[in-house]
């Protein structure tokens, strides 16, 4: 593994299944973060972990939740997807809160 | 509210400079950040700014001035690579940051 990776690349989901989102990294960075993207609506946080088995609410966080229970791995869960989740989601990372982050590919999310 | 303001749309002809200005208010103030965001890719990150002034980075330079709210990307030299989206970011506190919608730059030959 070379940076952050995140899988699946893309997924099609009924409304009211339950959804994982992967992401993982390999850089030791202490924080971590997961954002959705829409357009119009540039990046909005969703969830953040400052470290290990430390999680915070972001901007957006009403329908998903998250764990750490690692450095490397921050996974996103819907617990039941609603269209409005329909997205584009990066997952982040960065030595502190306060350096740049280094974002994944993104999962492109579609409910319908 | 907070919010971060930017241009929607640039065009510019490659060798050219172009400036994409950014205006934030935001309760807190740590930092602004550049990205730079290729159609379906992800951000990459392009500079920082957390004291007044200019920080140059090449072909890229990014200005700010928080009395006035107010921070640019600067490019030369223009390349068709740089055909993109820029983003503007602001950490306004522990953990809270805010993302303008993006700049999307079209680079002409």
């Amino acid at each position: 593994i070379a940076g952050i990776t995140q899988a699946p690349t893309s997924q099609i989901l009924a409304a009211g299944r339950r959804m994982t989102l992967r992401c993982t990294q390999d850089m030791r960075h202490n924080a971590m973060y997961w954002y959705r993207q829409d357009l119009g609506l540039g990046l909005r946080l969703i969830h953040y972990s400052n470290t290990a088995g430390t999680t915070g609410k972001g901007e957006v966080p009403d329908g998903y939740s998250v764990s750490r229970a690692n450095t490397d791995d921050f996974p996103l869960t819907l617990a039941s997807a609603v269209p409005s989740q329909t997205s584009v989601y990066f997952c982040a990372s960065s030595t502190t809160e306060y350096n740049e982050q280094f974002f994944g590919p993104g999962t492109r999310l579609t409910v319908l | 509210g907070q919010n971060i303001d930017q241009p929607t749309e640039m065009t510019a002809t490659e060798g050219a400079i172009v400036q994409i200005n950014c205006t934030y208010q935001t309760s807190g103030f740590n930092g602004l950040f550049w990205y730079q965001q290729h159609a379906g890719e992800a951000p990459t990150f392009l500079s920082y700014n957390v004291l007044d002034g200019l920080e140059e980075k090449g072909r890229f330079s990014s200005f700010l001035s928080r009395s006035k709210g107010y921070s640019y990307l600067l490019l030369k030299e223009l390349q068709m690579k740089d055909s993109a989206s820029y983003l503007c970011a602001v950490n306004s506190g522990t953990y809270k940051y805010i993302f303008g919608t993006g700049t999307r730059l079209k680079v002409l030959a």
